[in-house]
């Protein structure tokens, strides 16, 4: 079985400030890892996703997430939040061979960006 | 492209009364998917779909049943709607797994409150 736990339901950051969302999952198998976006009143889309070609995976809008197998961590970053990022972030886990859609989700970050 | 379509946006819903929630897809994915999302919480897959003729259940699929006659299309229904199927409502869609695990492309979401 496979979770995922997102760590900070509400995470608040100034304009130009790094930001951090924390992601680490669990699975019986290696899986795939990905990162969605949800701005408000819009379906999610994707940020970036992990198959496994390289642990440091770039993603849309200048975020970038690092699969760290020892630490089972996926978490996302971005060196300097602007207003626009304002959104919620969901990380979710999938087992390598199953789609995407039976992916576990996190319960998800709200991310605020104060100017 | 449309991507995937979902309609309505908004409903309300008597307790006991029924409706289907409309999907459609115009990328030409074979799996296609429902899930709810409720305040503070992930997204739960109700229903899914490997293609035309052919669907599954998910985690919560109690209280809804689907279709699937077409590729494009995938309509969910509540035959009997309680109060506890109040939530936000998001068809998606996806290729198979052996694509590069692509990952999902959702709609934007009906918002359904049962009264």
């Amino acid at each position: 079985a496979q979770s995922v736990t997102q760590l900070g339901s509400h995470v608040s950051v100034s304009e130009g400030a790094l930001v951090l969302l924390r992601c680490n999952y669990s699975s019986s198998v290696p899986p795939y890892l990905f990162w969605y976006v949800q701005y408000p009143n819009q379906g999610l889309q994707l940020l970036l996703k992990y198959t496994s070609a390289a642990t440091l995976v770039k993603g849309i809008n200048g975020f970038e997430a690092e699969f760290k197998k020892s630490e089972t961590s996926f978490h996302l970053t971005k060196p300097s939040a602007h207003m626009s990022d304002a959104a919620e972030y969901f990380c979710a886990v999938s087992d390598r061979g199953t789609n995407a859609g039976k992916s576990t989700f996190g319960d998800g970050t709200t991310l605020t960006v104060k100017p | 492209n449309a991507g995937v379509t979902q309609t309505p946006k908004f409903r309300i819903l008597k307790i006991g009364q029924s409706m289907t929630l409309q999907c459609a897809q115009d990328m030409n994915h074979n799996y296609m998917y429902w899930y709810r999302q409720d305040p503070g919480m992930g997204l739960k897959l109700i229903y899914y779909s490997v293609g035309a003729g052919i669907t599954d259940k998910g985690e919560v699929p109690n209280g809804y049943n689907v279709s699937r006659s077409t590729t494009e299309d995938f309509p969910l229904r509540l035959e009997l709607a309680a109060p506890s199927q109040t939530s936000v409502y998001f068809c998606a869609s996806s290729h198979p797994p052996g694509q590069a695990n692509s990952p999902l492309h959702f709609g934007n979401g009906t918002r359904l409150t049962v009264t």
